[in-house]
């Protein structure tokens, strides 16, 4: 089981460039969270998908961000037009039990970390 | 809204030592309550899950209380180690949504 995949690890945009991160949640796992965790601060929620839907996106920014997770292959999270305020690590998360359990572990990939030039 | 806050931000203890990071949080109509360890650069490693009905959870050297009526967890750690120093996060997820809501977090350090 190779846990939650997050690439790349580590991206280099300027200003106005695109940056796309992908997650592959754990093997059996069907939910995916998206967190951003800025310099010196704790992880803000983004946005909840299951297979082909998102559930929650309130902690998007309603513009240039945008997040996927399609019926085959990784979540995708989509930063249009970077600016250098989108720098921080962004954690996906997924989890496999039905919502409403309060069993429900979330297990965390190692992180992309965006630096906006 | 729920909000969670973790005090002290930062701790710095001799080897050795046992202690106890608090977390609250504003909601208590929680699903569950994790508590989880980053080191600088890393991703967040789980450490323990309290559910809404258990009352604490013990994994090692780790125990986490939790008291839903006041809003409140413990993170107990006993004997401490240089390798314990890290950031120690705690989570609350809310019946009725899907966000995990994270504290600041307390950065430890353990002397040598």
């Amino acid at each position: 089981n190779a846990g939650v995949m997050q690439n790349p690890r580590h991206l280099v945009r300027r200003r106005g460039q695109e940056a796309r991160l992908r997650c592959s949640p754990m093997k059996g796992h069907s939910h995916v969270y998206w967190y951003r965790q800025l310099p010196e601060e704790g992880l803000k929620f983004m946005v909840y998908l299951q297979k082909e839907n998102i559930i929650d996106e309130s902690g998007m920014p309603k513009e240039r961000f945008s997040a996927e997770f399609p019926k085959e292959g990784p979540s995708i999270l989509r930063i249009q037009q970077v600016v250098r305020g989108d720098s921080a690590a962004y954690f996906c998360a997924s989890s496999h039990l039905q919502e409403g359990s309060g069993a429900n572990v979330l297990t965390f990939g190692a992180g992309s970390r965006l630096t906006v030039l | 809204k729920q909000e969670v806050t973790q005090i002290p931000a930062a701790l710095s203890v001799p080897e050795g030592e046992n202690l106890v990071l608090n977390c609250s949080f504003t909601d208590s109509a929680i699903y569950n309550l994790q508590w989880f360890r980053q080191d600088p650069g890393k991703g967040l490693t789980s450490l323990l899950l309290i559910q809404s009905s258990q009352r604490e959870q013990t994994s090692g050297r780790l125990n986490a209380s939790l008291d839903k009526s006041s809003g409140r967890s413990t993170l107990y750690i006993a004997a401490s180690q240089p390798g314990d120093s890290a950031t120690y996060l705690c989570a609350v997820r809310n019946t009725g949504g899907f966000k995990t809501i994270f504290g600041a977090g307390t950065r430890l350090f353990v002397k040598a």
